[in-house]
């Protein structure tokens, strides 16, 4: 079946402009991650989707960023008022369950550039 | 809060050579941990996990033990190949107060021929 897909795969924007970023779970998962990854930097945890639970937004470096889940299926981040800080590489992952044991299955991640 | 701290990098070896890289983690109760690759132009993927104390996570020649009582979960291979070359990241999934993933800054690894 298919894997994890995130579009756009590079989105070049201007500062101040919004983008949205878009995450295609595998179907059936029920949970699903977003995370910011920066140069030559580790996983910077953004938002947490689990079933129809309250999402943990506890990640979010600012008002500016927002996520959201349709369906249960399909997420959205979007980032208003871009800026320079953030130009990184945006990293969607689903898991079956979301319980502790589960594995994390990424997309190719979505690289942002603010100009 | 939990969290998990690798040793830095570049780690750059030789074909063939033994390898070890470190990660230690602070958490309460009892998580879950993982090594997760990503090879150059690829996205990131699972490489081995271990559930609970004791256990052993093994895949493609590396292994990793789930040492509670030194919290740690070093991962090792005996052989290392060109092909190895990727960087490497060590993450705990806790189960207390939900189920968020921490990921550690991640160590790249250079093998050469």
């Amino acid at each position: 079946g298919a894997g994890v897909s995130q579009s756009p795969s590079n989105k070049v924007t201007e500062k101040g402009k919004d983008v949205e970023l878009r995450c295609d779970p595998i179907s059936g998962h029920t949970a699903l991650y977003w995370y910011r990854q920066s140069l030559g930097q580790g996983l910077e945890f953004l938002i947490y989707f689990q079933g129809n639970s309250a999402p943990d937004k506890s990640g979010l470096p600012s008002d500016r960023f927002s996520a959201e889940r349709t369906g249960g299926s399909v997420s959205t981040l979007t980032i208003q008022r871009t800026q320079q800080e953030d130009s990184a590489v945006y990293l969607c992952a689903s898991l079956p369950f979301g319980g502790e044991t589960d594995t994390q299955y990424f997309g190719p991640g979505t690289r942002l550039t603010v100009l | 809060g939990n969290s998990v701290t690798q040793m830095e990098g570049p780690v750059t070896l030789s074909e063939e050579a033994f390898l070890t890289i470190n990660c230690t983690y602070t958490a309460t109760g009892y998580p879950s941990l993982f090594w997760y690759v990503q090879y150059p132009g690829e996205g990131l993927q699972l490489l081995l996990k271990a559930t609970k104390a004791d256990d052993k996570g093994s895949n493609k020649g590396f292994e990793a033990t789930y040492r509670k009582e030194t919290t740690s979960f070093h991962l090792e291979k005996g052989s290392v190949q060109v092909s190895d070359s990727a960087v490497y990241f060590c993450a705990l999934t806790g189960n207390t107060g939900g189920f968020k993933t921490i990921f550690g800054a991640g160590t790249r690894l250079f093998v050469k021929a």
